[in-house]
């Protein structure tokens, strides 16, 4: 049984630094992993998607890296801003004969302090 | 673009009442998942549409959910009757790739928050 857990729970750091959030995941038969982000109250919003075929995904401030074979993958964000605060979830995707879907961690809350 | 639409945000029943949550997917979008989010838990997988059809459904916790995606357009879930544990998050999410697809992107609802007293 695939189980999804993200490290650490709740972050808090002063804008401007660099930070790493974590997740990993037990079985690595996975089509892809996503990250999303959450603000309070509202749905989630993608972020990046890293097909099982690659190893990172880069959007902005924003890097992603997937290592499949030890089962991690980590959010970088550059240079963070009191707007990034929010929970950070990772999700990879599963499934066999027709049937997919998502499995998520706990999520990671990130408090940037200004 | 209009994005994934739920309605209500919010809902306050008694244990025992029935209630209907409303997801609107992205227009296009042939699949169709609900989550679900309770309190300090991570969001667990429901059920999945593909159209009109019920690809899986094995998150669903018992038959007191009934879901139902009319003409393959927009979905319901109801529970009937809710129990206090069915309280939390009920997220809707819909994609347009196929979901066998390893570039599958999920476009998610802001969430039902559910409240069962």
């Amino acid at each position: 049984k695939q189980e999804v857990t993200q490290i650490p729970a709740a972050l808090s750091v002063p804008e401007g630094e660099n930070l790493v959030l974590n997740c990993s995941f037990t079985d690595s038969a996975i089509y892809n992993l996503q990250w999303f982000r959450q603000d309070p109250g509202k749905g989630l919003t993608s972020l990046l998607l890293i097909q099982s075929s690659q190893r990172e995904q880069t959007s902005g401030r924003l890097n992603a890296s997937l290592d499949k074979s030890s089962g991690r993958s980590t959010l970088y964000i550059a240079a963070s801003q009191p707007g990034d605060s929010a929970t950070y979830l990772c999700a990879v995707k599963q499934g066999t004969s027709g049937t997919y879907k998502y499995i998520f961690g706990t999520g990671t809350r990130l408090k940037v302090l200004a | 673009e209009a994005g994934v639409t739920q309605f209500p945000s919010h809902s306050v029943i008694e244990k025992g009442q029935t209630v209907t949550l409303r997801c609107d997917p992205i227009s296009g979008h042939d699949n169709l998942y609900w989550y679900r989010r309770v309190m300090g838990k991570e969001i667990k997988f429901l059920l999945h549409f593909v159209k009109e059809s019920k690809q899986d459904e094995s998150g669903m916790p018992n038959n007191r959910f009934l879901a139902e995606r009319t003409g393959g357009t927009y979905s319901t879930l109801k529970v009937q009757p809710a129990e206090l544990e069915d309280s939390g998050v009920y997220f809707c999410a819909s994609s347009q790739r196929g979901p066998g697809l390893t570039n599958e992107k999920l476009f998610f609802g802001s969430g039902t928050q559910l409240s069962v007293l």
